[in-house]
């Protein structure tokens, strides 16, 4: 039930293309949805967040698409480009005194130039 | 302005050795937590401090303790390593309430031969 199932686990885009990466969810407690990109040897850092009363959310070329009914929420990368080679997780938080958050396993994205 | 501050970067350990990893953070947060990173596994919650003074367990526990020093610091003791302990191992803090994100020190690659 806390877990966050992510998918796929890699992925391979043209540049210019369109990356999707997606999410999926069981607890209803939860209620802050980010995203993290994470470049090797770095720490993960926030790329872009939304809340479950918000169906979408767009940052330049980032785009998180979120389905409250369906408990799955996606990642849109538009214009991919080779700088945007990394890995990203999905991650779900609910707050249990302080905010807590489940990571999903990861997908290891590569933009081919 | 450095943010979260992790040392060491790398560590190699016997079994059975001990060592405390240092988490350190500049931006007055109250929240802080300790995450291990595995591939195919995404990160995992270790422990977490929601305020100076208090811990608490994550989903991983077993095998490690925290001391939060003070509201800056929060280090991690692995007391008897152990060669399932090899991860990656990150810091990351947060503000609290609402939904605050985390931030990460850049991590400890620490290898139990």
């Amino acid at each position: 039930q806390q877990q966050v199932k992510q998918s796929p686990q890699s992925l391979i885009v043209q540049k210019g293309g369109i990356s999707i990466i997606n999410c999926a969810y069981e607890n209803t407690a939860f209620d802050y949805f980010p995203w993290y990109q994470q470049f090797p040897g770095k720490g993960p850092a926030l790329l872009i967040a939304i809340r479950p009363d918000v169906s979408e959310k767009k940052e330049g070329r980032f785009t998180i698409s979120f389905n409250k009914s369906a408990k799955q929420f996606s990642l849109h990368i538009m214009d991919s480009q080779p700088g945007d080679s990394a890995t990203y997780f999905c991650a779900a938080s609910w707050n249990s005194g302080t905010y807590k958050y489940i990571f999903g396993t990861g997908t290891r994205l590569k933009v081919l130039a | 302005n450095a943010g979260v501050t992790q040392t060491p970067k790398f560590q190699v350990l016997k079994t059975g050795q001990s060592m405390t990893l240092q988490c350190a953070q500049d931006m007055n947060h109250n929240s802080m937590y300790w995450y291990r990173q595995d591939p195919g596994m995404g990160l995992r919650l270790i422990y977490y401090s929601a305020s100076e003074g208090t811990t608490d367990k994550g989903e991983v526990p077993n095998g490690y303790n925290v001391s939060r020093l003070n509201k800056r610091e929060f280090s991690l003791r692995l007391e008897s390593a152990a060669p399932s302990q090899t991860s990656v191992y990150f810091c990351a803090s947060s503000t609290t309430g609402g939904s605050s994100p985390l931030h990460f020190g850049n991590g400890t690659r620490l290898t139990v031969t």
